[in-house]
């Protein structure tokens, strides 16, 4: 079973800074990743998704590379801004249909 | 629809009732997927249909859960003599039959069952 690792749990950054979430998992056949974000008593909202043949994604200040080999994903967040607040979740996809997501990371982002 | 649609976005209900919680995936989305995210934790599979069938329950905790898509649309969870560990967000996704555009998910239907 693939295993999802999301570090750190919790993040706080004050405005401006530039920030990198991490995504590890254990086993390196995948068919994609998605980045998702999830607001307080909100859906989850889809940021990047990252083909098994990609090496990364950008969509606007969002940028998230992904090397399989070693099974890790980064969510890079230039120019943080305090919206940006939010828990964001990796969600790993392996050759069947279902994701496997992390436990996310909380992001704080202090004005 | 535009997006996917879940009802009711709460429900609160007694220990032991049954409960039917249901999804309206996107216009034109083939697969289907049930997942439920404890707090503090990432969603979780339960199940998925492509169509009208449903290919893996395999997530399903037990039993007293179900779940059917029968004219490949709408799709219906159950979850019958409901305890309050099943109290939790259940979120629906859909997506193309290869997903290779992902999943777009529902706001969920948050459980509590007192």
């Amino acid at each position: 079973k693939q295993e999802v690792t999301q570090i750190p749990a919790a993040l706080s950054v004050p405005e401006g800074e530039n920030l990198v979430l991490n995504c590890s998992f254990t086993d390196s056949a995948i068919y994609n990743l998605q980045w998702f974000r999830q607001d307080p008593g909100k859906g989850l909202t889809s940021l990047l998704l990252i083909q098994s043949s990609q090496r990364e994604q950008t969509s606007g200040r969002l940028n998230a590379s992904l090397d399989k080999s070693s099974g890790r994903s980064t969510l890079y967040i230039a120019a943080s801004q305090p919206g940006d607040s939010a828990t964001y979740l990796c969600a790993v996809r392996p050759g069947g249909n279902q994701f496997y997501f992390g436990t996310g990371t909380s992001l704080t982002v202090i004005p | 629809g535009a997006g996917v649609s879940q009802s009711p976005r709460y429900k609160v209900t007694k220990r032991g009732q049954d409960v039917a919680l249901r999804c309206d995936p996107i216009s034109g989305h083939v697969s289907l997927y049930w997942y439920r995210q404890a707090l503090g934790q990432g969603p979780e599979f339960l199940t998925y249909f492509n169509y009208e069938a449903q290919q893996d329950k395999s997530g399903l905790p037990n039993d007293r859960f179900s779940a059917e898509r029968p004219e490949g649309s709408i799709s219906t969870l159950t979850i019958q003599r409901t305890e309050q560990r099943d109290s939790a967000m259940y979120r629906c996704a859909s997506s193309s039959l290869t997903g290779t555009r992902g999943y777009t998910f529902g706001s969920g239907t948050r459980l509590t069952v007192v």
